[in-house]
């Protein structure tokens, strides 16, 4: 059975830096794709970034150049590390196993609360 | 810009059939796929590839497509499908995009 478990959010302050983890059980992160999707309170889902089982990494364009994605074999984990952090950030994070070949999330974590805020 | 339109809500009575479209302004993409968010819980995967569904996931829930709509159906609707309901496609210049949501309410 495929678990996912989502770490390391918080409270950070405008323009600061966290790095999410999500550490997967029941299968192997490396081979398979990997997406994280956020949810502002309130508001819908918003697809944020993927990595190949390549190793090739893709953003949404409201994220790209301040976050990146990323994973430790050795750990079976993925990460998503995150600079530069604005309010519009704010959001739960989750992890998501994602299919190669139409692209759903068909596993996802519990997610992590990123609260950006002064 | 790819756009998913979904209506904000849908209301059904118990025992009904409740209907959620999604409406894409392009054609040519992937499959759409559906998923199902309860309050305080994450997201679960409800179709894929506009009608398959994944094991566990009752006969109940159905999918389907024409033209640029794409359509979840839930049967026999039970107090405990009230839920958020997104519609999702891969786009190969927007990557992941998800409808507004749907909130169906049971009434």
């Amino acid at each position: 059975e495929v678990f996912l478990v989502e770490s390391g959010g918080g409270l950070v302050q405008p323009g600061g830096s966290l790095r999410l983890s999500c550490a997967a059980s029941g299968f192997t992160v490396s081979t398979h794709y990997m997406s994280w999707v956020r949810q502002a309170p309130g508001k819908g889902l918003e697809w944020v970034s993927i990595l190949y089982s390549g190793g090739s990494p893709y953003y949404a364009d409201s994220v790209k150049g301040r976050f990146t994605i990323s994973r430790d074999n050795s750990k079976n984990t993925l990460y998503l590390q995150m600079n530069g952090l604005r309010v519009e950030d704010t959001a739960v994070y989750y992890c998501a196993k994602t299919d190669y070949n139409n692209y759903y999330f068909e596993d996802w974590g519990q997610g992590t609360l990123v609260t950006v805020s002064s | 810009s790819l756009v998913l339109a979904q209506p904000p809500s849908v209301s059904v009575a118990p025992g009904m059939t409740a209907s959620i479209t999604c409406g894409k302004n392009n054609i040519g993409i992937r499959g759409v796929h559906w998923y199902q968010q309860k309050p305080g819980q994450a997201p679960v995967l409800l179709i894929y590839d506009d009608a398959d569904r994944p094991s566990g996931i009752p006969d109940r829930f159905a999918g389907s497509t024409s033209g640029n709509t794409a359509t979840l159906t839930i049967s026999r609707v039970e107090a405990g499908d009230e839920a958020d309901y997104y519609c999702q496609v891969w786009d190969s210049r927007y990557a992941g995009v998800f409808g507004g949501g749907t909130k169906l309410a049971v009434l």
